[in-house]
């Protein structure tokens, strides 16, 4: 059992080049999530999917986009990189949200550098 | 002020010692609370949950809510160097928006 599996694990991007993030989860989740994290700011959320082809923006969305065609994939755009967006980026998924079995599974996780 | 308040530490104990994490939050409304541990270079994995006020025990670990003072703890027994993590915290709100709400995380270092 995979659990999620984000791709690539780490990758270094120059200013102004686009990139996406691929997230996979196979335990048949509704819901995933992207988030960001700094030190200092810790985890922030930047979209979110509560279903197959539905997105919404979530704490930090500006800069990216992402598209949810599938439900056990959730992907992450970044059109136009800035180093702004040099991060540790997790995808995350979850049965449902809200409720204290809504457990979130994570990713291990995507380190990103914009130089 | 931020919704969920915790201190980053860092926090170094010896082995052995017990360990006290700690949070709280402003909203009345945060009606679910976890914990989460993450070590380095990894994702955060879901550790305890606790719905009311009160403690909930698993093993070396338990969680703490008093909701009358908006504060949550957790508390590590007989530490042990694979407990060397971020501890970070978690609240839901069980109106409309039921998102999760993160606390900045305390690293923790168990020291042999």
């Amino acid at each position: 059992n995979a659990g999620v599996t984000q791709t690539p694990k780490f990758r270094v991007l120059k200013t102004g080049q686009s990139m996406t993030l691929l997230c996979a989860q196979d335990m048949n989740h509704e819901y995933m999530y992207w988030y960001r994290q700094d030190p200092g700011m810790g985890l922030r959320l930047i979209h979110y999917s509560v279903g197959e082809g539905t997105t919404a923006k979530g704490e930090v969305p500006d800069g990216y986009n992402v598209s949810r065609l599938k439900k056990q994939n959730f992907l992450l755009g970044l059109e136009s990189a800035a180093p702004s967006q040099t991060s540790v980026y997790f995808c995350a998924s979850s049965y449902r949200t809200g409720g204290g079995d809504t457990e979130a599974f994570f990713g291990q996780g995507t380190r990103l550098t914009v130089v | 002020q931020k919704e969920v308040e915790q201190d980053p530490g860092p926090l170094s104990v010896p082995e052995g010692a017990i360990v006290s994490l700690n949070c709280t939050y402003s909203n009345s409304a945060f009606q679910y609370f976890m914990w989460y541990r993450q070590y380095s270079r990894k994702g955060p994995e879901l550790l305890m949950y606790t719905y009311s006020s009160g403690n909930k025990e698993d093993g070396r670990f338990t969680a703490q809510v008093d909701k009358s003072s908006k504060y949550i703890s957790l508390f590590i027994r007989d530490s042990q160097p694979s407990d060397s993590a971020t501890y970070l915290c978690a609240v839901v709100n069980a109106g409309n928006n039921r998102k999760l709400i993160w606390g900045l995380g305390t690293s923790l270092a168990v020291n042999p």
